[in-house]
């Protein structure tokens, strides 16, 4: 099992654009949560999707959207990009048979805007 | 609102020396604690959880309610240590949603 995958690994877009951003969760996870983590900061939650629902939403806009398919893998889009929207967006899957629900990465994909 | 801050960026120790990586937390609820680690060109992933009170590569963490404060300890710092270190906090069981800090770099001087 590869864990948690996530494509692209780079990606440069320019503003106004639009950007979507793809997650694989784990093996056996159904759960998929979206974090953004700019430079020197740590992870911030932007929302979580179950059963193909945004179920839990962070404090971000709603030029950011998402989408879960049924095979669980799930999608980031957003829209009308600025440049502080550069950042690297993690994807973390969780399944009901972890421990207390851990939460597992993927290794992320660095956006870049310009 | 809930916020986790860890006030040290960098953190320097010698190896065998003890160490101590500083969070503290504010949630007017009952918070999930937990502390992840990102090892060099690694994933961030989980090393404790309060919740479940135990040891992990000799890590341990207290959560302390009344100083709302839950610090990462380990008696004998070792290099393969050196990582930076989140604290993290979910304001609901299960941890479906986490509050990061901005993060440590801990460096074990040979």
């Amino acid at each position: 099992d590869a864990g948690v995958t996530q494509s692209p690994t780079h990606l440069i877009k320019t503003r106004g654009q639009q950007v979507t951003l793809r997650c694989s969760p784990k093996s056996g996870h159904d759960t998929v949560s979206w974090y953004q983590q700019a430079l020197g900061q740590g992870p911030q939650f932007i929302f979580q999707y179950y059963e193909e629902e945004e179920r839990q939403r962070g404090n971000f806009p709603d030029r950011f959207s998402g989408h879960q398919f049924p095979n669980y893998s799930s999608e980031l889009n957003v829209n009308a990009l600025l440049l502080g929207d550069s950042a690297l967006y993690l994807c973390a899957s969780k399944g009901l048979a972890e421990s207390y629900n851990e939460q597992f990465f993927g290794p992320g994909t660095r956006l870049t805007v310009l | 609102a809930q916020r986790v801050t860890q006030p040290e960026k960098l953190l320097s120790v010698f190896k065998g020396a003890p160490v101590e990586l500083k969070c503290n937390y504010s949630y007017s609820g009952s918070p999930e604690l937990f502390w992840y680690v990102q090892y060099s060109r690694q994933r961030l992933q989980l090393l404790l959880r309060h919740i479940s009170r135990e040891s992990i590569k000799g890590f341990t963490a207290d959560l302390n309610k009344g100083e709302t404060s839950f610090h990462l300890k380990k008696p004998f710092a070792q290099e393969e240590d050196s990582a930076m270190y989140y604290c993290a906090l979910s304001t609901q069981t299960g941890a479906n949603n986490l509050f990061f800090g901005t993060g440590t770099r801990l460096t074990v001087i040979p």
